[in-house]
């Protein structure tokens, strides 16, 4: 399979550890994205990758998220000092380069998502 | 901020009806794009409009863009059980590349 694959698919933890996702997006793909989502909601971006670059990193992202590329291919999301209302489903998406023409939006396409529950 | 609107939240329809939800944004936004997610699964990408007045159809999925680049409709014709999920439409503004992800439209089929 070459989607998005994403890991851990469920973590538990309890209030106050830290958390650790890992992303590998499509391998051609040099943009990456995490997102978060809860329940009857859509998608709430965090962050953005282009090739090792973070670009973006939401204004609403508190400073206990942190987001890397390394060598721009897979990516992890650690959250520190984990809070109930961290709970949520994280996604991870990737899209292929853009033409470069301004609003230039390729299709994300996403993983199966990690599901956080942080008691 | 910028925002997009999804109406209706829910949508309940006996099977081989119609659904239509709809889209509308408080900026311009450069093109739209529509995902599915079926329930317990990810977003998977429908299709994208960039042009004013866009239409497009995937077979029985009907997908307008308007003409000010601010709303946006997908209607399924005569809806089948593998039409159920969350409809949901995202779009970037002029003025950055990050989609604005709508709250998603619930399609629900009655038993």
């Amino acid at each position: 399979d070459t989607g998005v694959s994403q890991d851990p698919r469920h973590k538990i933890t309890k209030r106050g550890q830290n958390v650790t996702f890992r992303c590998d997006p499509i391998s051609e793909h040099n943009r990456l994205y995490w997102y978060r989502q809860t329940l009857g909601q859509g998608p709430e971006f965090l962050t953005y990758f282009q090739n090792e670059a973070q670009l973006e990193k939401s204004r609403l992202l508190s400073d206990r998220f942190s987001a890397e590329r390394p060598k721009g291919s897979f990516s992890t999301l650690e959250i520190q000092r984990t809070e109930q209302g961290d709970s949520a489903m994280y996604l991870c998406a990737s899209s292929p380069p853009g033409q470069g023409w301004e609003g230039d939006t390729r299709e994300l396409f996403f993983g199966e998502g990690s599901r956080l529950t942080v008691l | 901020g910028q925002q997009v609107m999804q109406i209706p939240q829910y949508q309940h329809v006996q099977e081989g009806e119609d659904f239509t939800t709809y889209c509308n944004s408080s900026t311009t936004l450069s093109n739209i794009q529509w995902y599915k997610q079926r329930p317990g699964g990810h977003p998977v990408f429908l299709i994208q409009l960039v042009k004013s007045g866009e239409v497009k159809k995937q077979k029985r999925l009907t997908f307008q863009f308007g003409e000010a680049k601010k709303n946006s409709s997908l209607h399924i014709t005569a809806t089948q059980t593998t039409d159920v999920g969350t409809y949901f439409c995202a779009g970037p503004p002029r003025s950055n590349y990050q989609l604005i992800w709508g709250a998603g439209t619930k399609l629900i089929i009655k038993p």
